[in-house]
């Protein structure tokens, strides 16, 4: 089992709507959670992070904790093909002393116009 | 947000030479990292630093080796380019803040070895 873990897509929605990106984890030690968008040919860019249970929101962006399930997603509202890129989930967490950040595989998302 | 600087962006290098990758950061971060990624695929962490004089071997195998005798600069270099070493190369450096370990990359380095 991957420590992080993410369906790889692509997840296709039409403009207008909410996407939802899912990731799951296994250390149940890990305190911080991320999401990065990745351009095609580009490098991931940090879209937000969230470290406590419940929702956190960034204009159309809405991130979700929920701890117990070991279980973080991001919402996006209004979907835009601009938003057509791959997303990747990121878990941080103490390893033997250090904070270890480990990546998922990514989503990549399609914006249908 | 940090500002990280990667040069060259893109490299194309014959079989068997020394190449030199860099990477610079403004923040100062004590951390930095160096990531490789084939388009489409996953990241890979080849190296670490969690200081000055501190290096250390990521979860991907790889045949360069980088230094930090600086805070604000982390090099990458191989010895000896091969075709198997074409991809892309990401520094990232990071610092603890209240939202975690939070990890900010550089635009990348595009290596092609022929």
């Amino acid at each position: 089992q991957k420590e992080v873990e993410q369906n790889s897509g692509p997840l296709s929605v039409p403009e207008g709507a909410i996407a939802s990106l899912n990731c799951t984890y296994s250390d149940r030690g890990s305190q911080s959670f991320f999401w990065y968008r990745q351009y095609s040919g580009k490098s991931p860019e940090l879209i937000m992070s969230i470290y406590s249970n419940g929702d956190k929101e960034d204009g159309r962006f809405t991130a979700q904790l929920n701890k117990a399930s070991q279980y973080v997603s991001l919402l996006i509202r209004d979907s835009q093909p601009s938003d057509s890129a791959t997303y990747l989930c990121a878990v941080s967490g103490d390893s033997g002393g250090y904070q270890k950040v480990t990546f998922g595989t990514g989503t990549k998302l399609q914006v249908i116009p | 947000e940090a500002d990280i600087y990667q040069t060259p962006r893109y490299l194309v290098i014959g079989t068997g030479k020394k190449i030199t990758l860099e990477c610079s950061q403004t923040m100062g971060h004590d951390k930095m990292y160096w990531y490789q990624q084939d388009p489409g695929m996953e990241l890979h962490l080849i190296h670490y630093s969690y200081g000055v004089n501190s290096t250390e071997k990521g979860d991907l195998s790889s045949e360069s080796t980088v230094s930090r005798i600086r805070t604000e600069h982390f090099p990458l270099t191989l010895e000896s380019a091969r075709p198997s070493h074409t991809s892309q190369y990401l520094c990232a450096s990071s610092q603890w803040t209240v939202d975690g370990n939070t990890i900010y990359f550089g635009e990348g380095s595009w290596l092609t070895v022929v």
